[in-house]
């Protein structure tokens, strides 16, 4: 079956424009994940969506950035004011379901290749 | 807080030599440890995982055991291709947080050359 995918695969922007990344898990999979890839660096968490349980945006780096999950499905990440910074692969996964006693294996999409000039 | 310390790469090897990646972790609770790895171009797979002390994940001729004594996942493979050439993550899963947040380490490029 299709596997998660995201879109734009590509996305170049100027400094202070706003962005939406979208991400589209695996279907009948609850659990969604944003994580951030930087350039030489590991990826970073950014937030956790569960059924239509609150988010943990514990991750999220400022208030610059968002993220809303729609129906329990699709989800956009939002970010306002695009900083130079702000340029990293962003990466998206989904889970049949989420919790201590499922461990449930995390399938990733290809990701979202962000430039801010 | 939980983290996963690589060995730094970039790490080049001849066709049929033997991988070693090194991993150590920090956990407060008894994590699930993992191996993603990501071809050129894609997204990240997982490659196997352990999810408790002494089991061994294996999957592609690559292996991993679960150390607890010595907080250790190391990755192995006894003879690599060039078409192993990717970067590897190790990472865990912190069964005392109450959803599968996974903490990555930075990652190791491997490069295997013919």
């Amino acid at each position: 079956g299709a596997g998660v995918s995201q879109s734009p695969s590509n996305k170049v922007t100027e400094k202070g424009k706003d962005v939406e990344l979208r991400c589209d898990p695996i279907s009948g999979h609850t659990a969604l994940y944003w994580y951030r890839q930087s350039l030489g660096q590991g990826l970073e968490f950014l937030i956790y969506f569960q059924g239509n349980s609150a988010p943990d945006k514990s991750g999220l780096p400022s208030d610059r950035f968002s993220a809303e999950r729609t129906g329990g499905s699709v989800s956009t990440l939002t970010i306002q004011r695009t900083q130079q910074e702000d340029s990293a692969v962003y990466l998206c996964a989904s889970s049949l379901r989420s919790g201590r006693a499922y461990q449930e294996t995390q399938y990733f999409g290809p990701g979202t290749r962000l430039l801010v000039l | 807080g939980d983290s996963v310390t690589q060995m730094e790469g970039p790490v080049t090897l001849s066709e049929e030599a033997f991988l070693t990646i090194n991993c150590t972790y920090t956990a407060t609770g008894y994590p699930s440890l993992f191996w993603y790895v990501q071809y050129p171009g894609e997204g990240l797979q997982l490659l196997l995982k352990a999810t408790k002390a002494d089991d061994k994940g294996s999957n592609k001729g690559f292996e991993a055991t679960y150390r607890k004594e010595t907080t250790s996942f190391h990755l192995e493979k006894g003879s690599v291709q060039v078409s192993d050439s990717a970067v590897y993550f190790c990472a865990l899963s912190d069964q005392g947080t109450s959803y599968d947040k996974v903490i990555f380490g930075p990652g190791t490029s491997l490069s295997v050359i013919p």
